[in-house]
């Protein structure tokens, strides 16, 4: 069955870039009408969804971080992206990437999450 | 925007009581509503989508139903695998957005 793995730091400087992989085993990222997705939750609260990418490389972002959002897509490497640019403690959360799909219009499955703390 | 408001945020309950939790959505979408089940240090599990399918592998004490406005997520008999924070989301149509509910935790009492 398909799985996701998240990797990348777990501690970034104030107003760096965040950056984070998401790769995705036991089937390809080019195959379905999926939406790549990338969840994050501060600690204690809860989930806010960042962005997709569709494997066409087609992306929509949240609004409230689009300014500093980018996901890209590898389909060479079956990986998934997020940059998330200027960072402020703020953006301290457990990160989630998930597979999302339009009909029914929900997530499964989602990777663990990798927590990143952003402090200097 | 449609926002997801869950009631309520915290249950208290013990285990073998019928548990309701309640998703209103700011307007009306369609049926596709799903559920998430998130324990504490894990990821969000996939609880029931299209409102009241229930996901492969989930227990059958878990069942969803609603439409337009109003979704409700229901255990039969809370068992203590249950207690854990539950999350209602939707796709919108336009724009393509993915929202959350903002979770009610369910506590043993």
């Amino acid at each position: 069955q398909v799985q996701l793995q998240e990797s990348g730091p777990g501690l970034v400087k104030p107003s760096q870039t965040l950056s984070l992989t998401c790769t995705v085993s036991g089937g390809s990222i080019s195959s379905g009408d999926y939406y790549w997705s990338w969840i994050r939750q501060p600690p204690g609260k809860g989930l806010e969804w960042i962005g997709y990418i569709y494997y066409s490389g087609s992306t929509y972002y949240n609004p409230s971080l689009k300014s500093r959002v980018t996901i890209s897509v590898d389909t060479s490497k079956n990986q998934f992206s997020l940059k998330l640019s200027s960072v402020t403690a703020a953006d301290t959360a457990v990160y989630y990437c998930a597979r999302g799909v339009v009909v029914p219009a929900a997530m499964s499955p989602w990777g663990q999450g990798t927590l990143v703390t952003v402090s200097s | 925007d449609i926002q997801l408001t869950q009631s309520p945020s915290f249950l208290s309950a013990s285990v073998g009581d019928r548990v309701t939790i309640t998703c209103r959505a700011s307007q009306g979408i369609s049926s596709y509503l799903a559920w998430y089940q998130q324990k504490p240090g894990k990821a969000p599990k996939l609880l029931i989508y299209a409102a009241s399918t229930l996901q492969s592998g989930v227990p059958s004490r878990f069942s969803g139903s609603g439409s337009g406005t109003e979704f409700t997520l229901t255990i039969s008999s809370l068992q203590p695998e249950d207690f854990a924070t539950y999350y209602c989301q939707q796709l919108n149509s336009y724009p393509p957005e993915w929202t959350f509910g903002q979770g009610t935790k369910v506590e043993i009492k």
